[in-house]
């Protein structure tokens, strides 16, 4: 079963800062986040593995709540670099495929 | 080349034509992935390879035929498509199935329009 990601879209100004969740009614693994812009692949940002961490990438972080089944992606300071969908998908276990949600539309305007 | 590279990346086929979707991996990886990203729709795992054996196929129809001659490219063979398979293919690869932080890396996809 995919996860459920909220919001569905988002629109920033420069410097504005987001979060986007990520949950799953099953136990998780890991939580793997992408980000794709419009025409091209996606690009790995982060995995979280079970245990609760908390990762960082430039002003983009995430934290992995076990017990509450889910992860949630955190924008600081936005830059119109950010612009794209982002995409979590999860691994029940380590051998697991993994199930991506339906993305959430970001958007940075200037 | 570097990453993963997927050719063709545009594909335009009728109903009744046979074609190939072709992807490399340069990056030493043991596992690849071949995903349908329709619009509106999340990304769907279509069949996995590790070392070259194919270890799921997610009930894909059988006018999609996955090929992985060695862990640096793997195919998707076409034939007899139906209208609703028109999407993007994306490719992906990794380290191996199984490992725990195992990323993925993703080709920029076929975009596939069927007639």
């Amino acid at each position: 079963q995919q996860p459920v990601q909220s919001p569905q879209a988002v629109i920033l100004r420069e410097g504005e800062d987001a979060v986007i969740n990520c949950s799953s009614s099953k136990a998780l693994y890991s939580v793997h986040w992408y980000r794709q812009k419009h025409g091209e692949a996606p690009v790995f940002l982060m995995i979280l593995l079970k245990g609760g961490e908390q990762k960082g990438h430039e002003k983009i972080s995430a934290s992995f709540n076990e017990k509450k089944q889910q992860s949630s992606l955190y924008l600081t300071a936005s830059q119109l670099s950010y612009s794209g969908t982002y995409f979590c998908g999860k691994a029940e276990g380590s051998g697991s495929r993994l199930t991506f949600g339906e993305g959430t539309q970001l958007t940075v305007n200037p | 080349e570097t990453g993963v590279t997927q050719t063709p990346r545009h594909l335009v086929m009728g109903m009744t034509n046979k074609k190939s979707l072709k992807c490399e991996q340069h990056l030493g990886h043991n596992a690849m992935y071949w995903y349908k990203q329709s619009a509106k729709k999340p990304l769907e795992l279509m069949f996995v390879y590790n070392f070259k054996e194919q270890t799921e196929n997610n009930s894909v129809p059988s006018r999609f035929s996955p090929e992985c001659p060695n862990s640096s490219h793997l195919f998707l063979h076409l034939h007899t498509l139906q209208p609703e398979d028109s999407a993007l293919y994306l490719c992906a690869s990794s380290q191996a199935v199984g490992l725990a932080g195992n990323e993925q890396f993703f080709g920029p996809g076929t975009r596939l329009t069927v007639l």
